[in-house]
C-alpha cells in the first residue's frame, strides 16, 4: 500500500452534507492525488497537490475543494454532497524524484441518498 | 474527452491461454504508459510501465507492446491463471511535472480453470 491510508474507508451521508475524506502517507512524498472510479469512467483526476499549501484542479474538479496542509496529509472536500459525487474515492502518491510510479491507497466507498 | 479508449470492456480467457487487453490514446505529448491491476475492494496496484522509447516490455508473464506509431499499446498475460482474474486498467500521462494520470475505461478479466 506504499504506507497510503485513507478514511473513512466507507461513509454514507445525504444530499447537501458537507463531507470530508482524508488520506494520509508515511513516506513524505510530495505528489499526492485524488481519483474517482465510476463504472465505465475508469478513474479520474480530482485534484491533485505538488507541495503543501499546492493544489490545483484535475479533470472533474467541479463540487469538490482540497488542502494540504502538511507534507503527509491530503484532504477531499465535498462542500454540499450531490448524489452524482457517489462512487468510489482513491488517493494516490508518487514519490518526489527519479520515479514514475503513481501508488494508489485502498479507497473510500461513499454513497450520497 | 476520452484520451485513452481501452478494449474489449470483458474478457474470458481459459487458463493456460494468452489474455490480450489494447488501449489507444490520443495525445502524442503521452510518454509513460502504465497498466494497473485491481482485484474487488483493493486500490489499483501498478503491474508493469512501459516508456515510448522502446516497442516492448516484459516481466514475468506480463508483456507490453507498444507502437508509437498507431499511439497503440497492449497488455499481453502469458499462460493466464484463476488468480489473474481482476481489472486492468491502462493509463497515459506526461512525465514532465505533475504527471497526471489518464485511464482507460477498464477490462475485467476472467480466467476459466
Amino acid at each position: 500500500d506504499a504506507g497510503i491510508t485513507q478514511s473513512p474507508r466507507h461513509k454514507v451521508t445525504e444530499t447537501g452534507t458537507p463531507v470530508t475524506l482524508r488520506c494520509h502517507q508515511t513516506e513524505n512524498h510530495r505528489y499526492m492525488y485524488w481519483y474517482r472510479q465510476d463504472p465505465g469512467h475508469g478513474l479520474r483526476l480530482i485534484h491533485y497537490s505538488y507541495g503543501v499549501k499546492d493544489t490545483d484542479k484535475g479533470e472533474v474538479s467541479d463540487g469538490y475543494s482540497v488542502s494540504r496542509s502538511k507534507t503527509e496529509d491530503f484532504l477531499l472536500t465535498l462542500e454540499s454532497a450531490t448524489s452524482s459525487q457517489t462512487s468510489v474515492y482513491f488517493c494516490a502518491i508518487k514519490e518526489t524524484s527519479g520515479s514514475y510510479e503513481q501508488y494508489f491507497g485502498p479507497g473510500t466507498r461513499l454513497t450520497v441518498t | 474527452q476520452q484520451q485513452v479508449k481501452q478494449s474489449p470492456q470483458s474478457l474470458i480467457v481459459q487458463k493456460g491461454g494468452i489474455s490480450i487487453i489494447n488501449c489507444a490514446y490520443e495525445n502524442t505529448a503521452f510518454d509513460y504508459f502504465p497498466w494497473y491491476q485491481q482485484f474487488p475492494g483493493k486500490g489499483p496496484a501498478l503491474l508493469i510501465a512501459i516508456r515510448p522509447d522502446v516497442s516492448e516490455k516484459k516481466e514475468g508473464r506480463f508483456t507490453i507492446s507498444f507502437n508509437k506509431s498507431a499511439k497503440q499499446f497492449s497488455l499481453h498475460i502469458m499462460d493466464s491463471q484463476p488468480g489473474d482474474s481482476a481489472t486492468y486498467f491502462c493509463a497515459a500521462s506526461i512525465t514532465q511535472g505533475a504527471q497526471k494520470l489518464v485511464f482507460g475505461q477498464g477490462t475485467r478479466l476472467t480466467i476459466n480453470p
